[in-house]
């Protein structure tokens, strides 16, 4: 059972306006969330992160919204560049026992077209 | 300058052939991990280390094994009961809290010939 899920396997955006990648998770005790930009064939960059005593974290063109209640996230790039193409994936962690584990999403392939 | 290197980046193995793939940190990270990565699929942890000389299973661990002797080094090693291994292999490592961010390598690509 997934307890990250990113239910779109892609987005295709134009350039210059506004991406929007969701999450979702199950488990109540996740308390920190990350989000990480992947290239073919390279190690996944960490992007920017939320703890859960807050509901939005701002940095440059990426901002990460949090609903606890609705226990979803998302990652807004504005403005999208084409640059930006690559797969996202949301992770969660800070739950119970295993300090530093991370639960990753399976990801989002983002398509930023000239 | 600091990081984490994984290597190689290419690997081939034979049938009933262990094979051992690198990671190493400069970081002072306590906290390593290695993940594999399938098409299509998110990152699923295979094995994590806290401190060194220590180390707990992931979510899929069978086929393979790790060590921790040093703090900087985390090699893992796909051995011939894991039957399906090609994969992309990556090592990460954190500082050794719960909400510490993790870096990752350049991966490894694990093919069979």
């Amino acid at each position: 059972d997934q307890q990250v899920k990113q239910n779109s396997p892609s987005l295709s955006v134009q350039e210059g306006r506004i991406s929007i990648l969701n999450c979702d998770y199950t488990n109540s005790m996740f308390d920190y969330f990350l989000w990480y930009k992947k290239y073919p064939a390279e190690g996944p960059t960490f992007l920017i992160s939320i703890s859960s005593i807050k509901d939005k974290n701002e940095d440059g063109r990426f901002t990460v919204f949090l609903n606890k209640s609705a226990k979803h996230l998302s990652l807004h790039i504005v403005p999208s560049q084409p640059g930006d193409s690559a797969v996202y994936f949301c992770a969660a962690g800070g739950y119970g026992g295993s300090q530093g584990n991370l639960i990753f999403g399976k990801g989002t392939k983002l398509s930023v077209k000239p | 300058d600091g990081g984490i290197t994984q290597s190689p980046k290419y690997l081939f193995r034979k049938e009933g052939q262990n094979v051992t793939l690198s990671c190493e940190q400069n970081l002072n990270h306590d906290a390593m991990y290695w993940y594999r990565q399938d098409p299509g699929q998110g990152l699923r942890l295979i094995y994590y280390s806290q401190i060194v000389n220590d180390f707990q299973k992931g979510d899929i661990a069978e086929g393979y094994s790790v060590s921790r002797e040093k703090k900087e080094s985390f090699p893992l090693t796909v051995t011939s009961a894991q039957k399906n291994p090609t994969a992309f292999y990556l090592c990460a490592s954190s500082a050794l809290l719960p909400t510490e961010t993790q870096y990752f390598g350049p991966g490894t690509r694990l093919l069979v010939l």
